[in-house]
């Protein structure tokens, strides 16, 4: 199984400032299709997993513009270039390219 | 709105059977690949399976392989998971899932707890 390996696991953040988490991966995402399945997915406490970015570096509908992924091959970032208290949430990054798919072990992101 | 809503979440005792159950609404259903991740509660999530469109296609994780079954009702729009000889490693919450056409959306249920216990 492709593991995926998320750095840090917890991240103290001051409001209005950014923060980066980091997502390397065991095997090259990249696809035979020529894509790389690379998401990045957002849990509020409580809620269900929403996914933030797909494809390394494309929003979803509705996530804010703060939000932003980039990376290719095995070494992947999701930055929030100004973090907001609706951001605490625990992240991980996942991969669709190899069966099965894995997750991270999440990042937990709170306020300083 | 695109709308997943998991049931048939409970208690069971280890070696025992539960079918949990998916309902879809707001979106074509039969032209999405369906997907159940599960997470233990506090910890991180999982993949368990995947299903494609016509139900002719599945995988599993190796930790439910022969164990689970997944499968779908177009006609009612209706995903399901058929989960025999429980263990009590497999207490989690069980979320279904889709993500559209070539990964271009995302939809998840509120989850539906399992638990395993004696």
């Amino acid at each position: 199984d492709v593991v995926m390996t998320q750095s840090p696991l917890s991240l103290p953040v001051t409001l209005g400032q950014p923060a980066s988490i980091s997502c390397r991966s065991s095997q090259s995402l990249v696809h035979s299709t020529g894509n790389t399945y690379l998401f990045w997915f957002q849990q509020r406490p409580g809620q269900s997993p929403r996914r933030l970015i797909y494809g390394v570096s494309d929003r979803d509908s509705g996530v804010p513009d703060r939000f932003s992924g980039s990376g290719s091959g095995t070494d992947f970032t999701l930055k929030i270039s100004r973090v907001e208290a609706e951001d605490v949430a625990v992240y991980y990054c996942m991969q669709g390219t190899h069966w099965p798919y894995t997750f991270g072990q999440g990042t937990k992101l709170e306020i300083k | 709105e695109e709308q997943l809503v998991e049931s048939g979440g409970g208690l069971v005792q280890p070696g025992g059977s539960l079918r949990l159950s998916c309902a879809a609404s707001g979106f074509t259903f039969s032209s999405y690949w369906m997907h159940w991740v599960r997470q233990v509660p506090g910890e991180g999530l999982v993949w368990v399976s995947r299903l494609n469109t016509d139900g002719s296609f599945t995988d599993y994780a190796d930790s439910v392989k022969g164990r689970f079954t997944i499968s779908r009702d177009n006609a009612k729009n209706t995903l399901s998971l058929q989960m025999n000889s429980l263990r009590v490693e497999d207490t989690a919450v069980y979320y279904c899932a889709t993500f559209g056409i070539n990964w271009k959306s995302d939809v998840w249920g509120q989850g539906t707890l399992v638990t395993v216990s004696s």
